[in-house]
This record gives structure tokens, sequence and C-alpha cells, in this order.
């Protein structure tokens, strides 16, 4: 059974662009959920699909924003790119069907750099 | 705003065990906490789950005390490829949503 699959791997880009990165969840999985990490501040939860409705959101500007589509694959975007934005971005599928419990599958992320 | 907090990090000898903990402050009993290990350029990968008392699989355990204010990862008989960092994660169910936390994360190194 395939993992997480999350493209691009590497992404570099400058200020003021916008990115949006994809994310195909472990099949038959149809919660999807988005995470930031840096080494400043660590794992941070950015949002999480299912069933294409966003059902959870932290607190990330609305720079920040993710879709889901009808088969259960997700994007995220990221507009007008900050250095701060600078980060590991990781996606994450679930099965459970009613809530978030924690227990998750991670993708190997998409590092983005911003110059 | 509830915090979630682990020791930076720790480091111990193959074999010995290693307990990490993670104090989460205002989590109900129906809140689920969950490990994860993650190794670098790796995403994290779950280690065990569980929302009160004591949890066990065939790599850990987890202890939940009564007042629920903080989780234990207990990893029996370390070995060298343990070396990774642990993060706990609490999921708060608040009004119908759920607010997803992890912790600060803690780097374990393992010693020959």
């Amino acid at each position: 059974k395939a993992g997480v699959t999350q493209t691009p791997r590497y992404l570099i880009k400058t200020r003021g662009q916008q990115v949006t990165l994809s994310c195909s969840p472990i099949s038959g999985h149809r919660s999807v959920s988005w995470y930031q990490q840096t080494p400043g501040q660590g794992l941070q939860f950015l949002f999480e699909y299912f069933s294409e409705t966003q059902r959870n959101k932290g607190n990330f500007p609305g720079r920040f924003s993710g879709r889901q589509f009808s088969n259960s694959r997700s994007e995220m975007n990221v507009s007008t790119l900050e250095l701060g934005d600078s980060a590991l971005y990781l996606c994450a599928s679930s099965l459970e069907l009613d809530k978030v419990t924690g227990e998750l599958f991670f993708g190997e992320g998409s590092r983005l750099t911003v110059l | 705003l509830a915090k979630t907090t682990q020791p930076i990090s720790m480091d111990s000898y193959e074999g010995q065990e290693v307990n990490i903990t993670c104090s989460h402050n205002n989590i109900a009993t129906n809140d689920y906490i969950t490990w994860y290990q993650q190794f670098p350029s790796q995403g994290p990968r779950f280690i065990i789950q569980g929302y009160k008392t004591k949890v066990t699989n065939e790599v850990a355990s987890l202890f939940i005390p009564a007042d629920r204010k903080s989780s234990t990862l207990s990893l029996p008989r370390v070995s060298l490829s343990d070396t990774a960092v642990y993060y706990c994660l609490v999921v708060m169910n608040s009004g119908g949503y759920q607010k997803v936390t992890f912790g600060t994360g803690t780097k374990l190194q393992v010693i020959p």
C-alpha cells in the first residue's frame, strides 16, 4: 500500500510569489491535514480537510489556504510569500471519519525556501 | 492557549529504558495523546496513542496520570536506531472542532 506522497519535495521561491503544494493520501484515507515545521516554531497545525471541506484550522494568516478534491488529494497554497514561510510543509492522512484523534500518517514533506 | 512542552534533549546509553514526558495543560478526558518519532528529512512516524491510564504496544508504553496534565512515553531498551526527535501530539475536542497541538519535541541521543 503506497504511503502519503507529497510533491514537490524541494522548491525555491522569492518573496511575493505564491506556491502550491500537493498531497496524495493513503488510499482509503479521507482526512488530510497540513503542518508547517520550522526550527524556531516546531510543528504547527495549518488545517485539516475531510470530504472536500475544511474541518479544522490552526492559527495561520489567510495567505495560507488549502483545498481537497473528490479523490481526497489535497493542495495547499501560500500567497505573497515571506522569508518566514521557509519551512518543511508536511501532509498527513488519516482513516478517522468523524474526528481527528491524532493517528496520522505523514508524507516526507515539501521543503520550501523563500529568498 | 494551552501549551504542550517537552524536554529539549535527552541522552541515554544503549539498552536502557528512556522516559520522555510531555506536559499538556487543559485537556479533557476524551482528548487523545499521541507520540511520534521523526528522523532527519522524514515525516513523523506514529509510535503510540492513548487517552487514559496506560497503553502498551510492541515498541513503547504510554502512561497518562489521573490528572491528565502530562503523559510519559517509555521506550524499553533503546538502541542506536532510536536516536531521533520525539513529539507528543494532543488533539483537543471543543465545540465540534479539534485543536491540534504538537509538543516542542525531544531530541533523544542514544550512546553506544
